[in-house]
């Protein structure tokens, strides 16, 4: 059973407007989360983190929020850009997990000039 | 080059072979990883590495082996490759911290 959801497979956004990729987790455990982006041909490449004991974290057009409550987090990019046309996977962590992460099934981003 | 780098980048093997794919990091991270990319599953990890002579299953690892008898090498080996083996696979490594830095990968097609 997965433990990291992203239910949508694909986004498409015109350029200047916000894109919102949303994530779901089901282990309690988790406390740590990251954002990874994905070119095709390339690896995975870290974007953004937060964690458990905050709410929202910021750098520059890239805003995770989490809601541990709903055990959801969300990234939201403004104002999207074409450059940002990439598949996008949420990961997760805990502190005893041995730097393991567990990776959602992603979501591809299509940024619209 | 410093970095992460895998080789080869691209392989066509038939089934039943053997094949190992090569991962080599210049940082000295402790941990090293290999995933497997496939459509609708993601990122799955395969098998990982918290040090040297230390390696562990991650959530996938029937029909694979790993070693790590230097810190900055960790190949993956198929032992008897098999068409469901047919995957882009990814190389990462880490220090203390959560964050990975991943390989370009490697695309192994099993014919």
């Amino acid at each position: 059973d997965q433990q990291v959801k992203q239910n949508s497979p694909s986004l498409s956004v015109q350029e200047g407007r916000i894109s919102i990729l949303n994530c779901d987790y089901t282990n309690s455990m988790f406390d740590y989360f990251l954002w990874y982006k994905k070119y095709p041909a390339e690896g995975p490449t870290f974007l953004i983190s937060i964690s458990s004991i905050k709410d929202k974290n910021e750098d520059g057009r890239f805003t995770v929020f989490l809601n541990k409550s709903a055990k959801h987090l969300s990234l939201h990019i403004v104002p999207s850009q074409p450059g940002d046309s990439a598949v996008y996977f949420c990961a997760a962590t805990s502190n005893n997990a041995g730097n393991m992460l567990t990776f959602g099934g992603g979501t591809r981003l299509m940024v619209k000039p | 080059d410093a970095g992460i780098t895998q080789s080869p980048r691209y392989k066509i093997t038939e089934t039943g072979r053997q094949v190992t794919l090569m991962c080599h990091q210049t940082w000295s991270h402790s941990y090293m990883f290999w995933y497997r990319q496939d459509l609708g599953h993601g990122l799955r990890l395969i098998y990982y590495s918290a040090a040297a002579d230390i390696t562990d299953k991650g959530e996938v690892p029937d029909g694979y082996v790993v070693s790590r008898s230097k810190t900055e090498n960790f190949p993956l080996t198929l032992e008897s490759a098999t068409r469901s083996q047919t995957s882009v696979y990814f190389c990462a490594s880490s220090d203390s911290g959560d964050e990975q830095y991943f390989g370009p990968g490697t695309r192994l097609t099993v014919t």
